[in-house]
């Protein structure tokens, strides 16, 4: 059973920086093909891809928020870290982490599929002094 | 960048059929894929690659992508299907995920 949860600060004040942990079981991120996203979502508003790590460590950033985000993983605890600097209001939002479907092979070869089969019931983080 | 359109609200009467659609610049050579997202919890896969179900979810719910746009359809629509509905593919270009703004589907 895939299971995701995230935790974290429920409030932030301006210019602080965000650690969140998404802590995960069902599924080791040292396995091929796992991947691993963090995704936000503003009160009221559309869901906004942050960052990716994948299961051979390779990672990958939203290109406006590049500079500000930092994924990382603990394989033996089962976690990825996403870390955000610089936080701002306009950052207020729930984040949640999710699960790529993994990668596979059928007879074309090997397949990464790009959609979250499994997501964390996300966290509310609120950034006011 | 590239962005995925969706209507920002769809109206339905209980049975009849929905269609929420998901338009993007050559969209039909992406892998779309649908998320159901009600009140206060996370989204739901209801639709991956284009037309396939993840298990769990009702053949109501069904995908096409043949070109502009992707359509997400719900036939014989219940009350408990109201929800907001996302579309989002993989950008190959950016390696990004992109979502679309997001369809909020309301059953008279």
């Amino acid at each position: 059973q895939v299971t995701l949860k995230e935790s974290g600060p429920a409030l932030v004040k301006p210019t602080q920086t965000l650690t969140l942990t998404c802590t995960f079981s069902g599924f080791s991120l040292s396995t091929r093909g796992m991947r691993v996203s963090w995704i936000r979502q503003p009160p009221g508003k559309a869901l906004e891809w942050l960052a990716r790590i994948d299961w051979d460590d390779d990672k990958f950033y939203s290109t406006s928020l590049k500079t500000r985000l930092t994924i990382s993983r603990d394989t033996s605890k089962n976690q990825v870290v996403l870390t955000m600097t610089n936080m701002d209001p306009v950052d207020t939002a729930t984040y949640y982490c999710a699960r790529m479907r993994p990668g596979y092979y059928d007879s074309s070869g090997y397949y990464a599929p790009y959609d979250f089969d499994y997501w964390g019931q996300g966290t509310l983080v609120t950034v006011s002094s | 960048s590239y962005v995925l359109t969706q209507p920002p609200s769809v109206s339905v009467a209980p049975g009849q059929t929905a269609r929420i659609t998901c338009g993007g610049n050559n969209i039909g050579s992406k892998s779309v894929h649908w998320y159901q997202q009600k009140p206060g919890q996370a989204p739901v896969l209801v639709v991956y690659d284009d037309s396939d179900r993840p298990s769990g979810i009702p053949e109501r719910f069904s995908g096409s992508n043949s070109g502009n746009p992707a359509t997400l359809t719900i036939s014989r629509v219940e009350a408990g299907d109201e929800a907001d509905y996302y579309c989002q593919v993989w950008d190959s270009s950016s390696d990004h995920v992109v979502f679309g703004g997001g369809t909020k589907l309301t059953v008279l």
